[in-house]
């Protein structure tokens, strides 16, 4: 059965960096995209970046373009999420979602939460 | 980006008796493969989204046939045809027919 479990989240301040980590098993996890999801305390589900496959395209929301780097590690069934001069309106839940046939979202983790404050 | 904007926000359902939510799409749906992508995903409380339709209508694995999702080019509807007490929760619609990929705002569901 496919499973999706993140990690890394935490309490940091403004300016501050954290790594997000999405670990995956049940799955051939080299042949999915995958994306991070994040929902904002009593908000709605936003997306934030996809990585293909085999890493060869990343695109991202606008509001993390150049702050946020999306990556892999097909050896070790890994996703993570490089997240550097966080923001308070950064503050979520951190989903990691496979992206499936279809173009679909069809796994999603628990979700790992960051808090950005001072 | 393509704005997806649902109504009603909320909505309270009677047991048994069918629901609706409907899904507006600030542009076409329809990628240049000619499919209309739109998927329908539903949120419990305290529990990450499952995804219920995708393609507009075509139903994910294991969801109950009381689901159905209509809709071309820019409107959509999702239907449940008898509301029963697990459907609570917060339903978006979300197009994955173009990055950004975004989701409408989300409309929770309640029990009378």
């Amino acid at each position: 059965q496919a499973r999706l479990v993140e990690s890394g989240g935490g309490v940091v301040q403004p300016g501050e960096s954290l790594r997000l980590s999405c670990a995956a098993s049940g799955f051939t996890f080299r042949s999915h995209g995958m994306h991070w999801v994040r929902q904002a305390p009593g908000k709605g589900l936003e997306w934030v970046a996809v990585i293909w496959y085999d890493g060869s395209n990343k695109y991202y929301t606008d509001s993390v373009k150049g702050r946020f780097t999306i990556s892999r590690d097909n050896s070790e069934n890994m996703l993570r999420l490089q997240m550097n001069s966080l923001r308070v309106e950064d503050t979520a839940v951190y989903y990691c979602v496979r992206w499936g046939d279809d173009k679909v979202m069809d796994v999603w983790g628990q979700g790992t939460t960051v808090t950005v404050s001072s | 980006d393509i704005v997806m904007t649902q109504t009603p926000l909320s909505s309270r359902a009677t047991l048994g008796q069918p629901a609706s939510i409907s899904c507006r799409s600030s542009e076409s749906l329809v990628h240049s493969d000619g499919i209309t992508y739109l998927n329908w995903l539903h949120q419990r409380p305290g529990q990450p989204p499952r995804l219920l339709i995708y393609k507009v209508s075509q139903r994910f694995s294991g969801v109950p046939d009381r689901f159905s999702g209509s809709g071309a080019g820019t409107d959509f509807t999702l239907k449940i045809s008898r509301v029963e007490a697990e459907d609570v929760g917060v339903y978006y619609c979300m197009q994955p027919t173009q990055f950004p990929h975004t989701f409408g705002q989300g409309t929770k569901l309640e029990i009378k």
